[in-house]
Protein backbone atom coordinates (compact mmCIF):
# COMPACT_ATOMS: atom_id res chain seq x y z
CA UNK A 1 0.00 0.00 0.00
CA UNK A 2 1.32 3.26 -1.24
CA UNK A 3 1.98 5.37 2.20
CA UNK A 4 2.99 9.26 1.76
CA UNK A 5 4.46 11.17 4.86
CA UNK A 6 5.00 14.69 5.03
CA UNK A 7 7.65 16.18 7.25
CA UNK A 8 9.39 19.49 8.56
CA UNK A 9 9.01 22.23 10.77
CA UNK A 10 5.36 23.60 11.83
CA UNK A 11 6.68 27.17 12.42
CA UNK A 12 8.31 29.14 10.24
CA UNK A 13 9.53 32.92 10.55
CA UNK A 14 8.13 35.55 8.27
CA UNK A 15 10.18 36.34 5.50
CA UNK A 16 12.11 32.90 6.02
CA UNK A 17 11.62 29.88 3.35
CA UNK A 18 9.22 27.00 4.73
CA UNK A 19 11.04 23.61 3.31
CA UNK A 20 8.89 20.28 3.71
CA UNK A 21 9.86 16.58 3.05
CA UNK A 22 7.61 14.15 1.36
CA UNK A 23 8.71 10.51 1.95
CA UNK A 24 6.89 8.18 -0.12
CA UNK A 25 7.03 4.32 0.71
CA UNK A 26 5.11 1.27 -0.49
CA UNK A 27 6.29 2.25 -4.09
CA UNK A 28 8.62 3.96 -6.21
CA UNK A 29 8.55 7.66 -6.59
CA UNK A 30 10.66 6.90 -9.60
CA UNK A 31 6.99 5.33 -11.73
CA UNK A 32 6.91 6.79 -15.17
CA UNK A 33 3.02 7.42 -15.06
CA UNK A 34 3.18 9.48 -11.60
CA UNK A 35 3.98 13.03 -10.86
CA UNK A 36 3.89 14.10 -7.58
CA UNK A 37 2.33 17.34 -5.49
CA UNK A 38 2.20 20.37 -3.19
CA UNK A 39 -1.43 20.89 -2.30
CA UNK A 40 -2.18 23.09 1.01
CA UNK A 41 -5.29 24.58 2.86
CA UNK A 42 -5.42 27.57 4.95
CA UNK A 43 -7.22 27.40 8.03
CA UNK A 44 -11.28 26.99 7.38
CA UNK A 45 -10.86 27.64 3.50
CA UNK A 46 -10.21 25.45 0.08
CA UNK A 47 -7.36 23.31 -1.78
CA UNK A 48 -4.56 25.22 -3.44
CA UNK A 49 -2.16 23.36 -5.99
CA UNK A 50 1.25 24.27 -5.35
CA UNK A 51 2.97 22.55 -8.02
CA UNK A 52 3.65 19.16 -9.10
CA UNK A 53 7.19 17.06 -9.69
CA UNK A 54 8.13 14.56 -12.46
CA UNK A 55 10.24 11.46 -11.37
CA UNK A 56 13.14 13.10 -14.31
CA UNK A 57 13.14 16.87 -12.03
CA UNK A 58 10.67 18.71 -14.57
CA UNK A 59 8.31 20.63 -12.31
CA UNK A 60 5.13 22.90 -12.60
CA UNK A 61 4.01 25.14 -10.04
CA UNK A 62 0.91 27.56 -9.32
CA UNK A 63 1.88 31.03 -11.13
CA UNK A 64 0.13 32.64 -8.46
CA UNK A 65 2.79 31.61 -6.20
CA UNK A 66 4.81 33.81 -8.63
CA UNK A 67 8.90 31.90 -8.25
CA UNK A 68 8.84 31.66 -4.76
CA UNK A 69 8.31 27.72 -5.10
CA UNK A 70 11.01 25.33 -5.53
CA UNK A 71 10.15 21.63 -5.37
CA UNK A 72 12.91 19.24 -5.85
CA UNK A 73 13.19 15.26 -6.01
CA UNK A 74 15.13 12.68 -4.78
CA UNK A 75 14.87 9.27 -6.23
CA UNK A 76 17.22 7.96 -4.67
CA UNK A 77 15.77 8.39 -0.99
CA UNK A 78 12.26 8.23 -2.60
CA UNK A 79 11.29 11.75 -1.45
CA UNK A 80 10.21 15.19 -2.48
CA UNK A 81 10.58 18.56 -1.35
CA UNK A 82 8.94 21.51 -1.21
CA UNK A 83 10.49 25.01 -0.77
CA UNK A 84 8.80 28.05 -0.57
CA UNK A 85 10.31 31.37 -0.08
CA UNK A 86 9.63 34.96 2.07
CA UNK A 87 6.29 33.36 3.26
CA UNK A 88 3.86 35.66 5.26
CA UNK A 89 1.02 35.04 7.08
CA UNK A 90 -0.95 34.22 4.15
CA UNK A 91 1.25 31.05 3.78
CA UNK A 92 0.05 29.46 7.43
CA UNK A 93 -1.45 26.12 6.19
CA UNK A 94 -1.93 22.63 6.30
CA UNK A 95 0.41 20.99 3.77
CA UNK A 96 -0.24 18.08 1.65
CA UNK A 97 1.93 15.75 -0.47
CA UNK A 98 0.25 13.94 -2.88
CA UNK A 99 0.65 11.56 -5.88
CA UNK A 100 -1.43 12.17 -9.58
CA UNK A 101 -0.89 10.12 -12.85
CA UNK A 102 0.05 11.32 -16.28
CA UNK A 103 -2.75 9.58 -17.42
CA UNK A 104 -6.12 7.73 -16.23
CA UNK A 105 -6.82 8.30 -13.27
CA UNK A 106 -5.58 11.53 -13.31
CA UNK A 107 -6.59 12.43 -9.76
CA UNK A 108 -5.03 12.29 -6.36
CA UNK A 109 -4.98 9.13 -5.39
CA UNK A 110 -2.61 9.26 -2.86
CA UNK A 111 -2.20 11.72 0.09
CA UNK A 112 -0.38 12.49 2.83
CA UNK A 113 -1.85 12.94 6.32
CA UNK A 114 -1.20 16.64 6.11
CA UNK A 115 1.00 19.16 8.45
CA UNK A 116 0.11 21.86 9.86
CA UNK A 117 3.13 25.10 8.75
CA UNK A 118 1.97 27.84 10.98
CA UNK A 119 3.99 31.84 9.75
CA UNK A 120 4.47 33.81 12.91
CA UNK A 121 7.60 35.42 14.87
CA UNK B 1 -5.71 29.14 -15.74
CA UNK B 2 -8.83 27.07 -15.86
CA UNK B 3 -11.32 28.15 -13.08
CA UNK B 4 -14.06 25.95 -11.26
CA UNK B 5 -17.02 26.83 -9.84
CA UNK B 6 -19.10 24.60 -7.53
CA UNK B 7 -22.55 25.68 -6.38
CA UNK B 8 -23.90 25.39 -3.92
CA UNK B 9 -21.34 26.47 -1.66
CA UNK B 10 -23.67 24.72 1.27
CA UNK B 11 -26.03 22.43 1.25
CA UNK B 12 -28.08 20.37 3.86
CA UNK B 13 -29.61 17.24 3.43
CA UNK B 14 -30.99 14.17 5.85
CA UNK B 15 -30.22 11.10 5.92
CA UNK B 16 -31.84 8.99 2.59
CA UNK B 17 -32.18 11.97 0.44
CA UNK B 18 -30.54 12.36 -3.06
CA UNK B 19 -27.99 15.07 -3.63
CA UNK B 20 -26.40 16.67 -6.57
CA UNK B 21 -23.20 19.09 -6.32
CA UNK B 22 -22.35 20.92 -10.10
CA UNK B 23 -19.41 22.16 -10.65
CA UNK B 24 -18.71 24.54 -13.83
CA UNK B 25 -14.83 24.56 -15.72
CA UNK B 26 -14.19 28.28 -17.52
CA UNK B 27 -13.23 26.34 -20.55
CA UNK B 28 -13.89 23.08 -22.04
CA UNK B 29 -12.01 20.61 -19.93
CA UNK B 30 -13.29 17.49 -21.83
CA UNK B 31 -13.92 14.35 -19.22
CA UNK B 32 -10.96 15.35 -17.02
CA UNK B 33 -12.61 16.12 -13.99
CA UNK B 34 -12.05 15.00 -10.57
CA UNK B 35 -14.55 14.99 -7.22
CA UNK B 36 -12.98 14.34 -3.50
CA UNK B 37 -14.42 14.33 -0.13
CA UNK B 38 -12.72 16.13 2.81
CA UNK B 39 -13.76 15.27 6.10
CA UNK B 40 -12.40 17.84 9.22
CA UNK B 41 -9.11 17.58 10.34
CA UNK B 42 -8.28 14.52 7.26
CA UNK B 43 -7.19 14.67 3.94
CA UNK B 44 -9.15 14.59 0.64
CA UNK B 45 -9.91 11.02 -0.88
CA UNK B 46 -11.02 10.43 -4.47
CA UNK B 47 -14.09 9.55 -5.09
CA UNK B 48 -14.66 9.76 -8.86
CA UNK B 49 -11.92 10.68 -11.91
CA UNK B 50 -12.23 11.32 -15.39
CA UNK B 51 -15.84 13.31 -14.45
CA UNK B 52 -17.74 9.56 -13.81
CA UNK B 53 -15.19 6.82 -13.09
CA UNK B 54 -15.44 5.17 -9.42
CA UNK B 55 -12.35 5.39 -7.40
CA UNK B 56 -11.65 1.71 -5.96
CA UNK B 57 -13.34 0.93 -2.65
CA UNK B 58 -15.96 4.35 -3.11
CA UNK B 59 -19.52 3.09 -2.25
CA UNK B 60 -21.74 2.87 -5.61
CA UNK B 61 -24.29 5.30 -4.29
CA UNK B 62 -21.67 7.89 -5.44
CA UNK B 63 -21.85 8.89 -9.53
CA UNK B 64 -20.64 11.69 -11.27
CA UNK B 65 -21.35 13.21 -14.68
CA UNK B 66 -20.83 15.75 -17.80
CA UNK B 67 -18.52 16.67 -19.87
CA UNK B 68 -17.34 19.95 -21.52
CA UNK B 69 -17.75 22.50 -18.94
CA UNK B 70 -20.87 21.44 -16.53
CA UNK B 71 -20.41 18.21 -14.44
CA UNK B 72 -22.42 17.08 -11.36
CA UNK B 73 -21.94 14.99 -8.27
CA UNK B 74 -24.76 12.50 -7.19
CA UNK B 75 -24.81 10.99 -4.17
CA UNK B 76 -28.09 8.87 -4.76
CA UNK B 77 -28.89 8.07 -0.93
CA UNK B 78 -27.12 9.96 1.77
CA UNK B 79 -25.65 7.72 4.38
CA UNK B 80 -24.34 9.33 7.95
CA UNK B 81 -20.94 9.43 6.68
CA UNK B 82 -21.18 11.35 3.72
CA UNK B 83 -21.37 14.28 5.24
CA UNK B 84 -18.70 16.25 4.55
CA UNK B 85 -16.74 18.98 1.98
CA UNK B 86 -16.50 18.28 -1.54
CA UNK B 87 -14.38 19.32 -4.13
CA UNK B 88 -13.92 19.27 -8.02
CA UNK B 89 -10.89 19.71 -9.48
CA UNK B 90 -9.78 19.93 -13.64
CA UNK B 91 -7.03 17.41 -14.41
CA UNK B 92 -7.32 18.79 -18.72
CA UNK B 93 -4.17 21.24 -17.48
CA UNK B 94 -1.72 18.85 -15.36
CA UNK B 95 0.65 21.88 -15.53
CA UNK B 96 -1.95 23.96 -13.62
CA UNK B 97 -4.42 22.24 -11.73
CA UNK B 98 -7.45 23.93 -9.99
CA UNK B 99 -9.61 23.09 -7.33
CA UNK B 100 -13.58 24.60 -7.03
CA UNK B 101 -14.08 26.37 -3.89
CA UNK B 102 -15.73 23.57 -1.93
CA UNK B 103 -19.56 22.62 -1.15
CA UNK B 104 -20.39 21.79 2.39
CA UNK B 105 -22.88 19.20 2.76
CA UNK B 106 -24.37 19.18 6.32
CA UNK B 107 -26.99 17.41 8.08
CA UNK B 108 -30.64 18.94 8.09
Amino acid sequence: QLQLQESGPGLVKPSETLSLTCTVSGGSISSSTYYWGWIRQPPGKGLEWIGSIYYSGSTYHNPSLKSRVTISVDTSKNQFSLKLSSVTAADTAVYYCARHGLSTPRGFDYWGQGTLVTVSS
Amino acid sequence: DIQMTQSPSSLSASVGDRVTITCRASQSISSYLNWYQQKPGKAPKLLIYDASSLQSGVPSRFSGSGSGTDFTLTISSLQPEDFATYYCQQSYNIHLITFGQGTRLEIK
